[in-house]
């Protein structure tokens, strides 16, 4: 069965330090996979997306993820953390052949100034 | 673009009323799916439509939840009777037909079952 895991529940970092969020998957085939951001009060808005080709996608607000097959991992990046970013961040996986997404639970960002 | 719409953004009620959640979706999309999230339970995908049919609502809770997209542009969430569980926030979500298309979310709807 397909499943998304997010290790991190909760993750704080200085601001202008670089950020890295874990996302696990478990897919037979390659999936589809998405990193979206939540801030307070808000819905999920898609930071970036995965089906193929170059395994280092790039996103908005200077994100990007790397997809390791090997690995079965997909991991956010940002190489210098602002204050705006924290948020709550979810990983996504949707499956050849269906339109649903398995979403992660979470990881919370908190920024330090 | 218009993004996803969904109204009321927050909703109080009692318990055993009647509450109605609504959704329009963007323009040319033709799926649709309506979440739950809490925090004890994350997001969870209640339903979702294709070209206004049903596809799958394995994910509806109990039959006191009922879903219906009787066009392209709007779609409703009812739950009748509430209950104090049912308190949560709903997303409505859109996307294109196409496996690279990604689904596009409303700001939601904060329920509050008294």
């Amino acid at each position: 069965a397909q499943s998304v895991t997010q290790p991190d529940i909760h993750i704080t970092v200085s601001e202008g330090a670089s950020l890295e969020l874990r996302c696990n998957y478990s897919y037979g085939a390659t999936p589809y996979l998405f990193w979206y951001v939540q801030s307070p009060g808000q819905g999920l808005q898609l930071l970036l997306k995965y089906f193929s080709g170059d395994t280092l996608v790039q996103g908005i607000k200077g994100f990007e993820a790397e997809f390791k097959r090997s690995q079965s991992s997909f991991n956010l990046r940002k190489p210098s953390v602002h204050w705006s970013d924290a948020a709550e961040y979810f990983c996504a996986v949707g499956a050849s052949g269906t339109y649903k997404y398995i979403f992660g639970t979470g990881t919370r960002l908190k920024v330090l100034a | 673009d218009a993004g996803v719409i969904q109204s009321p953004r927050h909703e109080v009620t009692e318990m055993g009323q009647e509450v109605t959640l609504r959704c329009k979706p963007i323009s040319g999309h033709d799926y649709l799916f309506w979440y739950r999230q809490t925090m004890m339970r994350g997001l969870e995908l209640l339903i979702y439509f294709n070209n206004n049919v049903p596809i799958d609502d394995s994910g509806m809770p109990e039959d006191r939840f009922s879903a219906k997209m009787p066009n392209a542009s709007f779609s409703t969430l009812k739950i009748q009777p509430s209950e104090p569980r049912d308190s949560a926030v709903y997303f409505c979500a859109s996307r294109r037909t196409g496996g690279n298309q990604p689904q596009h979310f409303g700001d939601g709807t904060r329920l509050s079952i008294l």
